[in-house]
């Protein structure tokens, strides 16, 4: 069974348009989280939800834009894509308390490799 | 300012010589610790983990970590390194009264000789 699941594992896209990634976890955790890896491998945290909750927004484009149907799943919406957003996207979960210093360790899914042209 | 370090970008060693892997961090209370592995194309391995304790963190694949308060750091050995080991290693920290999310050093490649 996989524990943190994404799709689409490749997307190719033209600039400009609409796109989503979908994450889903089956660990019953209650935050999930969407990190940007970019060309030169570095992660960076984009956005986290605790319950349905957002509980972290880095500075990231409004142009995108999570969202969380229930606690199992946060998707990633993407408006207007621009050739900068090509990159791999992880989603990743824990089990944390709202409003706690977490120790929750994050597990995280195979990744969305995002090409835009 | 606030970060992790990770001052190697690229490591090779040869099957079955030691491994280890250098990790600082410089915040003002210790962090939670982490080391992910990447292989290519794949994604995040959670390798072990540091929140208090035992300073000598036990990991999967027969990996280990020694946090050292006195020199901010958290390096990750393994006495003989496989060629299935060739890949992209992270540090991570969740800073002291953070939301949670990781704060990744820049990674270590680890390329392995025959």
């Amino acid at each position: 069974d996989t524990a943190v699941s994404q799709t689409p594992k490749y997307l190719v896209t033209q600039m400009g348009n609409d796109k989503s990634i979908k994450c889903e976890q089956n660990l019953g955790h209650d935050t999930m989280y969407w990190y940007k890896q970019d060309s030169k491998k570095f992660l960076k945290i984009m956005f986290s939800y605790n319950n349905k909750e957002l509980i972290i927004n880095e500075t990231v484009p409004n142009r995108f834009s999570p969202k969380s149907p229930d606690k199992a799943h946060l998707n990633l919406h993407i408006n207007s894509l621009e050739l900068g957003d090509s990159a791999v996207y992880f989603c990743a979960s824990s089990q944390d308390g709202r409003g706690k210093f977490t120790r929750g360790t994050q597990y995280f899914g195979p990744g969305t490799r995002l090409l835009v042209l | 300012a606030q970060s992790v370090t990770q001052p190697d970008i690229h490591i090779t060693v040869s099957e079955g010589a030691s491994l280890e892997l250098r990790c600082n961090y410089s915040y003002g209370a210790t962090p939670y610790l982490f080391w992910y592995v990447q292989s290519p194309g794949q994604g995040l391995q959670l390798l072990l983990k540091y929140f208090s304790g035992d300073t000598l963190v036990q990991g999967i694949k027969g990996f280990e970590a020694e946090f050292k308060r006195s020199q901010s750091s958290f390096n990750l050995r393994k006495p003989s390194v496989h060629w299935s080991d060739a890949a992209e290693y992270f540090c991570a920290v969740v800073p002291p009264g953070s939301q949670g999310n990781l704060i990744f050093g820049k990674g270590t490649k680890l390329s392995v000789k025959p």
